[in-house]
């Protein structure tokens, strides 16, 4: 079956260190994959997009790679703010049938001062 | 802010009882998805609706069911409520052309529904 992994339920990392956050997946062939953030109580807000042709995407101090052979995506924070505590998650959509997204666990991501 | 607005945004029901969540899409937007997600874990989809008709179905008994209208706003129905159907739901947007053209997806805040 399907299977999203996201590295741990939670990572604390140290103000302006790079925080990484892993999504690895099984059984799946995905057109592209996507993170998001979400905040307690909210819903989930679009941040990154990479398509299963690109390697990596960059945006602002936010970067994902995307490798489709070790079947893992890689997402970077760097120069870390205490703002971007939240939980991630990663998502993936598949080559067949409609927009449904599957979704990992998330990463509860805590950026300590 | 997405545009994708969701209402109720809480609610309390007793188990048995019947619910309906509703959204709006993003202005263009003419695909609705929902999700539910239980405390701790990810987004499960539910099910998908184009052009008014299901696209789509997770896993996800006939109970949990959904409409959309012809200005792309969507219910969902939740007929007799379970104590396990206690999550957040959340309405999803997006504007398919017919490809898998990775076009953003964007979520609403959210119903949270508490079953007791």
């Amino acid at each position: 079956s399907q299977k999203i992994e996201q590295n741990s339920e939670a990572l604390n990392i140290q103000e302006g260190k790079t925080a990484t956050l892993t999504c690895n997946y099984t059984n799946y062939s995905p057109a592209y994959l996507q993170w998001y953030r979400q905040d307690p109580g909210r819903g989930p807000v679009f941040l990154l997009l990479i398509r299963e042709n690109e390697k990596e995407k960059r945006k602002e101090r936010l970067k994902v790679t995307f490798d489709t052979t070790l079947k893992q995506s890689l997402f970077h924070i760097t120069a870390s703010q205490p703002a971007d505590s939240a939980t991630y998650l990663c998502a993936l959509r598949s080559n067949f049938g409609n927009e449904k997204l599957t979704f990992g666990t998330g990463t509860r991501l805590t950026i300590i001062p | 802010e997405t545009g994708v607005t969701q209402s109720p945004t809480h609610l309390i029901k007793t188990r048995g009882q019947q619910v309906t969540l509703r959204c709006s899409s993003q202005s263009g937007h003419n695909t609705v998805s929902w999700y539910q997600q239980a405390l701790g874990q990810g987004p499960q989809f539910i099910f998908q609706y184009y052009r008014e008709e299901e696209n789509g179905r997770g896993n996800f008994p006939p109970r949990f069911s959904g409409l959309q209208f012809p200005n792309y706003s969507s219910e969902l129905n939740v007929n007799a409520l379970e104590l396990d159907d206690s999550a957040l739901y959340l309405c999803a947007s997006s504007s398919r052309t017919g490809e898998i053209s990775g076009n953003t997806i964007y979520f609403g805040e959210g119903s949270w529904l508490t079953v007791v």
